[in-house]
């Protein structure tokens, strides 16, 4: 079964300051798809950031990058220039393919993140 | 485009009683999903709908929940005789087909807060 680990509950970054969020998954798939959502206090979440697994290239979004390592099962998040909006709770998650016979999107238990002034 | 609506915000009822939950997707998005999340944890799959097709039910989900999308439009969701455990957020999300199988990325409404009393 596929499973999404986010070890860090949650980190804290100075405004301005680079910040990265680690995440792990377990899948025997060769094609995925992987997402960062934000879900700020009380508020909808909304995606960050998407990375393909057939690509190599790490995607990027403004601020926003990730660290893909496909052999290692490894989906990272780097934020550079914290903003205080940047607070909030930060979902790693894992699409398998449709050959796997499931439609779910197998989300991590999170990672707070505080931007500090 | 007016985002992924979910009515009511807040519900409160009595351990045993029956709730509904409404979700209206982004026009045109084929795929829908309902999540449950509970505090501290990531959204936890319930149930796939494809047009007016659920497609996938959660194995952990109770005979209790019971979802509907009539014409594939709107969804509904049903909690029979509610336990203390219900009580949770409710996310609705929705997405557009890929055609080629890709997939997009899930657009979230604000979800329903469940309180059993």
């Amino acid at each position: 079964a596929q499973t999404v680990t986010q070890s860090q509950p949650e980190m804290s970054v100075q405004e301005a300051e680079t910040v990265t969020l680690s995440c792990t998954y377990d899948t025997s798939e060769s094609n995925y798809y992987l997402f960062w959502y934000k879900q700020p206090p009380s508020r909808q979440m909304i995606l960050v950031i998407r990375q393909e697994a057939y690509k190599q290239q790490n995607a990027t979004e403004n601020r926003f990058s990730v660290n893909f390592q496909k052999a290692a099962k490894s989906f990272s998040l780097k934020i550079s220039d914290s903003q205080l909006g940047d607070t909030a709770m930060y979902f790693c998650a894992f699409m398998p393919p449709l050959s796997s016979g499931t439609y779910k999107y197998i989300f991590g238990t999170g990672t707070r993140l505080k931007v500090l002034a | 485009d007016t985002g992924v609506s979910q009515d009511p915000r807040h519900k409160i009822t009595k351990r045993g009683q029956n709730v509904t939950f409404r979700c209206d997707p982004i026009s045109e998005h084929n795929r829908l999903y309902w999540y449950r999340q509970t505090l501290g944890q990531g959204p936890e799959f319930l149930t796939y709908f494809q047009n007016e097709a659920q497609l996938e039910k959660s194995r952990l989900l109770s005979d209790r929940f019971s979802a509907e999308r009539p014409k594939g439009s709107f969804s509904t969701l049903e909690i029979q005789r509610t336990e203390q455990g219900d009580s949770a957020m409710y996310l609705c999300a929705s997405s557009p087909w890929g055609g080629s199988g890709e997939y997009s990325p899930l657009h979230f409404g604000n979800g329903t807060r469940l309180t059993v009393t």
